[in-house]
């Protein structure tokens, strides 16, 4: 397997355009959780989903942000519109079901800059 | 929610001895307790976890130590080698890692030939 897939790697972007992120799991994992990382504030979780239905979005910060899973095999991460404090590196990772192994396994991440 | 608070920031260890990190976390209901190791421009990957239905477990020159009515786990490294030079992070979950992990904010382990 592949492991996760991110893209894009980087963007760089102007205040205030949207921001698409994407994310392919690990095939057969049930479980799809974004996290933002920054040097202030560390590895946050924004968002997680299981079976492609949202569980917790308390950890997105604001309404700029949404995600959606519209299938087992994608995820979008969707900023709107950026802002300079968004700048960070955007991580997917996946997990099977459950929890079963107990281990995330995260993609390569996406490094966000917002002038 | 989870609270994970991780010591020190940074440290600095000369190569062949050992280093340890420690994590404090709130919540008394959380029972998985990873470690995950960062390089610079890559990925975090898990070294260690453990579970709270025991309180130590080793890998090699890695051990992580739970201690569950103190609500502190900690993680040692043995004879350090430039190659554990990296940024650690603890995290915690209630449900072994299903809904997410909650993590510190990392410790920056310097290895100093």
């Amino acid at each position: 397997d592949a492991g996760v897939i991110q893209s894009p790697r980087h963007e760089v972007t102007e205040m205030g355009q949207e921001v698409t992120l994407r994310c392919k799991p690990i095939s057969g994992h049930n479980s799809l959780f974004w996290y933002r990382q920054t040097m202030m504030r560390g590895l946050e979780l924004l968002i997680y989903f299981n079976n492609n239905v949202p569980i917790d979005d308390s950890g997105m910060p604001e309404d700029r942000f949404s995600a959606k899973m519209p299938n087992a095999s994608f995820s979008t991460l969707k900023i709107q519109p950026s802002e300079p404090r968004d700048s960070a590196v955007y991580f997917c990772a996946s997990t099977p079901a459950g929890g079963a192994t107990g281990e995330l396994f995260f993609g390569e991440g996406s490094r966000l800059t917002v002038l | 929610g989870e609270n994970v608070e991780q010591h020190p920031s940074t440290l600095s260890v000369q190569e062949g001895d050992s280093a340890v990190i420690k994590c404090t976390y709130s919540d008394s209901a959380s029972n998985y307790f990873p470690w995950y190791k960062q390089e610079l421009g890559k990925r975090p990957q898990l070294i260690i976890d453990i579970r709270s239905n025991v309180g130590e477990k080793k890998d090699q020159r890695i051990a992580v130590t739970l201690n569950k009515t103190a609500k502190h786990f900690s993680l040692h490294i043995t004879e350090t080698q430039p190659e554990d030079s990296a940024v650690y992070f603890c995290a915690a979950s209630k449900r072994g890692g299903a809904d997410g992990l909650t993590f510190g904010k990392g410790t920056h382990l310097i290895i100093q030939p």
